[in-house]
């Protein structure tokens, strides 16, 4: 069964580094999403991509968020400057028209 | 923004009890989702509702779309300890290219055997 798959699993970094989380959608899908959870609080909308540009964002997506999808098959999120308010799941999805599909998610905590 | 409130946060039952929790909003969804996420993995969708008032089965799961398309609910009947996991509700405003899921609160399960 295709799944949309995510590296890396865990990532430990230090407070003001540079941070790429990546994302394989499934391979006919449209839509790209990066979702992220807190732990412990509920999943929340970070941004939508759609025909190669952000189509929506919400206001946790600042400047020091980024997202690119450089080739046919990877989508990525860039965190620029990562503060410790940025430790959380991030969970990467996509569809076409229809289920929306989550990856396993990739743990990130910034020290 | 837009906000679901999901209740209980929380429950601890016995095995073969049956849970009932639900989600309310303040906005209209055109769809709503129920998601089950296990420790350490994303979401995974239990049952989707398209229509207000539909009631949807999926095994020993049930859930209906609220009429007024501002709620939801979702039974589990017999419930076993591989049910154990937060259930959470979404909503979904369908139109325009985002159709982004806005997530309810969440309610933990728990299930002793």
């Amino acid at each position: 069964e295709p799944e949309v798959t995510q590296t890396p699993s865990h990532q430990v970094t230090q407070m003001g580094q540079e941070v790429i989380l990546r994302c394989v959608p499934i391979s006919n899908h449209l839509y790209f999403y990066w979702y992220r959870q807190i732990l412990g609080q509920k999943v929340e909308f970070l941004v939508s991509f759609y025909n190669n540009e952000i189509s929506e964002k919400s206001e946790i997506f600042d400047d020091q968020f980024s997202v690119e999808r450089p080739d046919g098959s990877n989508f990525t999120l860039k965190i620029r400057s990562t503060k410790l308010e940025d430790s959380a799941m991030y969970f990467c999805a996509s569809r076409t028209r229809g289920e929306l599909f989550f990856g396993e998610g990739s743990r990130l905590t910034v020290l | 923004g837009q906000q679901l409130n999901q209740s209980p946060q929380s429950m601890f039952i016995q095995e073969g009890e049956d849970v009932s929790m639900n989600c309310t909003s303040s906005s209209i969804f055109n769809t709503w989702l129920w998601y089950k996420q296990d420790p350490g993995e994303g979401p995974v969708l239990l049952i989707a509702l398209y229509k207000a008032g539909e009631l949807t089965s999926n095994g020993r799961l049930t859930a209906q779309f609220g009429t007024t398309r501002k709620d939801s609910f979702l039974n589990i009947s017999a419930s076993i300890p591989s049910d154990v996991g937060i259930y959470f509700c979404a909503g979904q405003s369908l139109g325009g290219a985002t159709n982004k899921l806005i997530f309810g609160t969440g309610t933990l399960l728990a299930v002793q055997p």
